[in-house]
């Protein structure tokens, strides 16, 4: 059983710049939330996406974007980066929507933007 | 609003009981959880509680839930120099989903020889 990856791991970006952040799900799963964690903060949840659907969103502007494939994997795009925007991010996948609520999540992507 | 609070530090012997605390805000939440951060890796779940529950223990673990004053413990007894990491609590307070945590700002457990 294959666990959730992301890519990159780390990354660099200048402000008004675009990123795009990629995550692979674990076996079986068919839902995945992406996490934006500040340095010495908890996780903040952005949105996730359940069936190729995006199916709630946190407190982020539309300049955070994303996309499920039919095999589950995902990606986070942010648009005209911020220097606030440097932070971790974290994706998580899990399976359907109302179960115990457990999530597996990757190593994430650090992006720092200068 | 939502919120959950924990105080940031927690330093204890080792081969002490480690109590980290976390209040929460909304009374609806279904699920309310511990994860586990260790430098470089991902948050991996430690246990979880069903809000209908008072306690759960698993092995070294021990969870206490109190609803009224929306309190939430997680005990780790005989703490080890391989339990330091950054602990935090989150809740479940939506209906359409499970996965949509809301999460404190962490403990870090520092673990004294």
């Amino acid at each position: 059983e294959t666990g959730v990856t992301q890519s990159p791991t780390h990354l660099i970006k200048t402000r008004g710049q675009q990123v795009t952040l990629r995550c692979s799900s674990q076996s079986g799963h068919n839902t995945v939330s992406w996490y934006q964690q500040a340095l010495g903060q908890g996780p903040q949840f952005i949105f996730q996406y359940y069936r190729e659907e995006e199916n709630g969103r946190g407190n982020f502007p539309p300049r955070f974007s994303g996309l499920q494939f039919p095999n589950y994997s995902s990606e986070l795009n942010v648009n005209a980066l911020e220097l606030d925007d440097s932070a971790l991010y974290l994706c998580a996948s899990s399976s359907g929507l109302k179960n115990t609520g457990e999530l597996f999540f990757g190593e994430g992507s650090r992006l720092t933007v200068l | 609003g939502e919120d959950v609070e924990q105080s940031l530090f927690l330093s204890v012997r080792e081969g002490d009981s480690s109590v980290i605390n976390c209040t929460y805000t909304d009374s609806s939440s279904t699920y309310l959880y511990w994860y586990k951060q260790e430098p470089g890796a991902g948050l991996q779940l430690l246990t979880y509680i069903f809000s209908n529950m008072d306690m759960k223990q698993d092995q070294r673990l021990t969870v206490l839930l109190n609803k009224k004053d929306k309190h939430l413990s997680l005990r780790i007894a005989d703490t080890q120099t391989g339990d330091s990491a950054i602990y935090f609590c989150a809740e479940s307070p939506y209906m359409d989903s499970n996965y949509q945590l809301i999460w404190g700002a962490g403990t870090k457990l520092i673990i004294k020889p």
